[in-house]
């Protein structure tokens, strides 16, 4: 079954620009069938939505980071990355990235199916 | 933005029933998804679609949604159902989002 990895630095200077990479196996990020998301959750508190890609490359990003994300597809690498500008402590988190398939109604969308198991950057000088 | 609203916490003892709550404008138009977290772990889809299970999770997780207030209910709660549960929409319009609830821990007195 598919499996996704978060790889990526574990601490980020504040100010600096926070990457990370989740490589996806078994699975096509180009099949055109999935969303392929970045959810945070930062220390004791709840899930966070920071965006999505689909495989054209069209974007959705969260309206309260949107001006600080960027998140972007490799297919010949079957990876999708994150890049998050400007951090500070408040971005301290551990970072999920996860695959939704692409199907909506008119009323809602699917569940998240698979999720990577998540890797803690901190923001620190 | 949608808000979804939860419980911080619900406290139920072996055996009994636990409901845990997800409130929203008009949620009941909505299709609710929830998942349960474990700690250290990423979270695991327990329902979907309001009242739907994967395969795999224990009939005892069901789900209903109507009005206001999504619910997922927990038959016969176990001590391994002790984690924090989050309910979850996802909607495509003119812009796509997804929105999770605060998230509600489930202690097992």
């Amino acid at each position: 079954q598919v499996q996704l990895q978060e790889s990526g630095p574990g601490l980020v200077k504040p100010s600096e620009t926070l990457s990370l990479t989740c490589t996806v196996s078994d699975d096509s990020i180009s099949s055109g069938s999935y969303y392929w998301d970045w959810i945070r959750q930062a220390p004791g508190k709840g899930l966070e939505w920071i965006g999505a890609i689909y495989d054209s490359g069209s974007t959705y990003y969260n309206p309260s980071l949107k001006t600080r994300v960027t998140i972007s597809v490799d297919t010949s690498k079957n990876q999708f990355s994150l890049r998050l500008t400007s951090v500070s402590a408040v971005d301290t988190a551990v970072y999920f990235c996860a695959r939704r398939p692409a199907g909506c109604s008119s009323t809602s969308c699917l569940p998240f199916d698979f999720w990577g198991q998540g890797t803690l950057v901190a923001v620190s000088s | 933005s949608y808000v979804l609203t939860q419980p911080p916490s619900v406290s139920v003892a072996p055996g009994q029933t636990a409901r845990i709550t997800c409130g929203g404008n008009n949620i009941g138009s909505k299709s609710i998804h929830w998942y349960q977290q474990k700690p250290g772990k990423a979270p695991v889809l327990v329902v979907h679609d309001d009242s739907d299970r994967p395969s795999g999770i224990p009939e005892r997780f069901s789900g209903s949604n109507s009005g206001t207030t999504a619910t997922l209910t927990i038959s016969r709660v176990e001590a391994g159902d002790e984690a924090d549960y989050y309910c979850q929409v996802a909607e495509s319009g003119i812009d796509l989002y997804v929105v999770f609830g605060g998230g509600t821990k489930l202690t097992v007195l």
